[in-house]
């Protein structure tokens, strides 16, 4: 069990409307980074927070942001919401100074 | 940035057999490849990894190379079992000890191995 826990695990949106992921990461774990899995493909680095602060992005727009709280929990928005955003999203966690990642089960996005 | 390819997309072995999954990368400064494994439905999770001052890592029956001239890593199961059936995915990445780390991934192998 990593106690990286990502809630919810399913839902379904419309093109257009907005969705807040959350994630509670494993205790200690300074850093936390959200990854979005398309079908048949590899996760794709979103961004990265460390101490409640930005400090990497991906390829993604601004429509996707985020939010990382002191007491390891963390959140992905999503606005305006595209086809093309129907994914799994992952949130992965790691102590401060190592490179494993732990991830949680994910969330599965479908926008109709 | 960084740009992992990974082969085969999909390998189907017999059990007891080996396996092997190719991975190349692009940017010389990565230092870290871990491997995931991803079970139907379930989280990626690292099995084992290599960090750039290293040629070859072994733990059980799955072993990794790396050969950081030509920017290539390979993972290596041996006796295979059917429970190693899933996706693999290699990933590259540079600094995980920075606080600004991040890690980019093949696409992934489904690896079956039949009974």
């Amino acid at each position: 069990e990593t106690g990286v826990t990502q809630s919810p695990t399913h839902l379904i949106k419309t093109r257009g409307q907005q969705v807040t992921l959350r994630c509670s990461s494993q205790s200690g774990h300074n850093t936390v980074s959200w990854y979005q899995q398309a079908l048949g493909q590899g996760p794709q680095f979103i961004f990265q927070y460390y101490r409640e602060e930005e400090n990497g992005r991906g390829n993604f727009p601004p429509r996707f942001s985020g939010l990382q709280f002191p007491n390891y929990s963390s959140e992905l928005n999503v606005n305006a919401l595209e086809l093309d955003d129907s994914a799994l999203y992952l949130c992965a966690s790691r102590p401060t100074g190592t490179g494993e990642l732990f991830f949680g089960e994910g969330s599965r996005l479908t926008v109709l | 940035g960084e740009n992992v390819e990974q082969h085969p997309s999909t390998l189907s072995v017999q059990e007891g057999d080996s396996a092997v999954i190719k991975c190349t990368y692009s940017d010389s400064a990565s230092n870290y490849f871990p491997w995931y494994k991803q079970e139907l439905g379930k989280r990626p999770q690292l099995i084992i990894d290599i960090r750039s001052n290293v040629g070859e890592k072994k733990d059980q029956r799955i072993a990794v190379t790396l050969n950081k001239t030509a920017k290539h890593f390979s993972l290596h199961i041996t006796e295979t079992q059917p429970e190693d059936s899933a996706v693999y995915f290699c990933a590259a990445g540079k600094g995980p000890e920075s606080s600004n780390y991040k890690l980019t991934f093949g696409k992934g192998t489904l690896l079956t191995v039949n009974p």
